[in-house]
């Protein structure tokens, strides 16, 4: 079945630094779909990016990732870290074979610090 | 704009209990979620709705039961508690043909 790994449960950044969450996949689909999450303390998660273009970079809110289909990766980044970004971050994964169902990783915990 | 309002939104129950989780979304969205949140493991599907009468199994449905009693409702049963359980239920909403989630704050379980 389809699956998204999410290695680091926690990373821990300075303040005005970049970071890179990591987000591999698997699937046996070639039409399929990325989203990333964002999970702030007490609140619900919602959708902070998507992608299905190969190799096309995709921002929002000063991230960005790029959905690599030759490496399996839809990694996010940022170049410049603020207190704010420190939040639950997920991973997702729809493949065609169910347009409804999404799968998600693990789940990386982003702590910024001063 | 929209909302999904999860009740209640801490519950505590005894071993073997039935416990009832409920969900109302005013977005209109066809699909309804329930999601399982515990830390390291990520979200795992344990139910979804496409659109009213409809049940579809997720990944963790064993141990579960759900009832999309209309539209805008979906509840979530927990048939049985463990002990020792403890975990966030998400609920989420989508409107049809569109993958985007709109997730609801949780309701937190602790099981005695």
């Amino acid at each position: 079945g389809d699956s998204v790994t999410q290695t680091e449960g926690l990373v821990t950044v300075t303040e005005g630094l970049p970071v890179m969450l990591n987000c591999t996949y698997q699937t046996a689909y070639s039409d399929v779909a990325f989203f990333w999450y964002v999970q702030y303390l007490n609140e619900a998660p919602k959708l902070l990016l998507r992608s299905s273009t190969d190799n096309k970079r995709t921002e929002h809110q000063g991230f960005h990732a790029t959905l690599h289909k030759s490496s399996s990766s839809f990694h996010l980044q940022k170049s410049s870290v603020q207190l704010s970004d420190s939040a639950l971050y997920y991973c997702a994964l729809r493949a065609s074979s169910s347009f409804s169902k999404l799968v998600f990783g693990q789940g990386t915990s982003l702590s910024v610090v001063p | 704009g929209g909302i999904i309002t999860q009740t209640p939104k801490f519950l505590i129950g005894q071993e073997g209990q039935k416990l009832t989780l409920k969900c109302q979304q005013n977005f209109n969205h066809d699909t309804m979620y329930w999601y399982r949140q515990d830390s390291g493991k990520g979200l795992r599907l344990i139910y979804y709705s496409i659109t009213e009468n409809d049940l579809q199994k997720g990944d963790l449905s064993e141990g579960y039961d759900a009832s999309r009693e209309k539209k805008s409702s979906f509840s979530l049963t927990v048939t049985s508690a463990q002990k020792n359980e403890m975990a966030v239920f998400l609920c989420a909403s989508s409107p049809k043909g569109n993958e985007r989630l709109f997730f609801g704050h949780g309701t937190k379980l602790s099981v005695l």
